[in-house]
């Protein structure tokens, strides 16, 4: 099906791990983005990318890596997880000012 | 940053009842999305609008650029509704400078 897809669901990992979550889009919208949602916070920019190897950081980008070697992936990598790192994450492309949102990676770092 | 500012935080209506989410904001924006999310869900776009109104289903998006105000109501309102709203506002062209609000949570009862 087109849309965007992220993997895992859901994951738990311990701290000082390196953890990598994945989006994937079927169109060929140019921008991306990752966010994490938090409780009182709501949802904070963490990376975007506005092309294949173009990439720049948002509001909240400390401990975190991503990567755009191809258009339709934009993995984020959480280099060594902290327990501040627990959150939903979610990943959406932009095509035209609108958005579309993947189906969320929920972590729990422990 | 655009401080985007939703009113109220909770909802609770019953079904049938006419609501009304807020939504304001402090600087000019060349759009305005509304978005929503249920429990444990991903979250999807019901509106990007910069003028005018818009109108989906029992759904309408109403803005007020003068006045740095929007509103999304929902007719005729159904306890598959409840969700959380989210109101984000963009500054440029590309759409990646998403500004969001932290959420209203609705809660419609039979």
């Amino acid at each position: 099906d087109a849309g965007i897809t992220q993997s895992p669901r859901y994951k738990i990992t311990e701290t000082g791990r390196q953890v990598t979550l994945m989006c994937h889009q079927t169109w060929s919208h140019s921008y991306m983005f990752w966010y994490r949602q938090d409780l009182g916070h709501g949802l904070r920019l963490i990376y975007y990318s506005a092309a294949a190897d173009i990439t720049d950081k948002g509001e909240v980008p400390d401990g975190y890596v991503v990567s755009r070697s191809k258009t339709e992936n934009f993995p984020l990598t959480l280099e060594s997880a902290t327990r501040s790192q627990t959150s939903v994450y979610f990943c959406a492309s932009s095509s035209g000012g609108v958005y579309t949102f993947g189906s969320g990676t929920r972590l729990t770092v422990v | 940053k655009n401080e985007v500012e939703q009113s109220p935080q909770n909802l609770t209506a019953q079904e049938g009842e006419f609501i009304t989410i807020n939504c304001s904001y402090s600087v000019g924006i060349s759009a305005l999305h509304w978005l929503q999310q249920h429990p444990g869900g991903g979250i999807v776009s019901l509106f990007m609008l910069s003028s005018g109104k818009k109108k989906h289903g029992r759904l309408i998006a109403t803005i007020n650029i003068q006045e740095k105000h929007s509103s999304l109501h929902i007719t005729a309102s159904h306890p598959r509704d409840s969700a959380v709203y989210i109101c984000a506002v963009s500054l440029g062209n590309s759409g990646y400078e998403l500004n969001f609000g932290k959420g209203t949570s609705l809660l419609v009862t039979p």
